[in-house]
């Protein structure tokens, strides 16, 4: 079946460090892969999207990298701020479907240190 | 523009009750996805709908069921509520199935 992990399930970091959050899926028929940030007692915040025929896209202090070879998500935060700290998801959704189920992983707890 | 509500915030039943949750999709939305987040777990696909029609569902029984009203307002319903129901549930809008997906803060259902 399909499914999504993370390598770290916790990550420290000073403020003002660049984060880089991994991800590993095994759905090869995923062409969709979103990063969510979720804050305590809120729904998941979108962050950044990619698609499957990408291997990088840049957003504001965000950066995610995709290699579908190895089946590898990253999520790069630069200059981490303490606002920054949440557990982030990342998400698939398999390819060829006509609804958009996104699959999640189990997610990251980023912490950031003043 | 409002985002994605959902009503009520908290909920505490009795296992074997049923319980409904809503949702307001945000607006220019006519698609709305439900979702399962136990404590300390990703989100879990229950169902979509897409113009008041399931559009796909997820690995749940059918005692978990929905709606989807003309104005694309959403309802989850659960029929004989266990212990293993509890969670925050979550629904997501978006503009069309395959759409980005913008989720509201959650319903936390506490089956007791």
């Amino acid at each position: 079946g399909e499914s999504v992990g993370l390598h770290l399930p916790t990550l420290s970091v000073q403020e003002g460090d660049n984060s880089i959050i991994n991800c590993a899926y095994s759905n090869s028929a995923s062409d969709y892969f979103i990063w969510y940030k979720q804050e305590s007692g809120k729904g998941p915040q979108f962050i950044i999207d990619i698609r499957s025929n990408m291997d990088k896209r840049q957003g504001q202090r965000v950066t995610v990298l995709l290699n579908k070879t190895v089946k590898h998500l990253s999520l790069q935060i630069a200059a981490t701020q303490p606002g920054d700290s949440a557990v982030y998801f990342c998400a698939e959704r398999a390819g060829g479907t006509s609804y958009g189920k996104l699959t999640f992983g189990q997610g990251t707890i980023l912490t950031v240190h003043p | 523009e409002t985002g994605v509500t959902q009503s009520p915030t908290h909920l505490i039943k009795t296992r074997g009750q049923q319980v409904t949750l809503r949702c307001s999709s945000q607006s220019g939305h006519n698609t709305v996805s439900w979702y399962q987040q136990a404590l300390g777990q990703g989100p879990q696909f229950i169902f979509q709908y897409y113009r008041e029609e399931e559009n796909g569902r997820g690995n749940f029984p059918p005692r978990f069921s929905g709606l989807q009203f003309p104005n694309y307002s959403s309802e989850l319903n659960v029929n004989a509520l266990e212990l293993d129901d509890s969670a925050l549930y979550l629904c997501a809008s978006s503009s069309s199935p395959n759409y980005e997906q913008y989720f509201g803060p959650g319903t936390r259902l506490t089956v007791t």
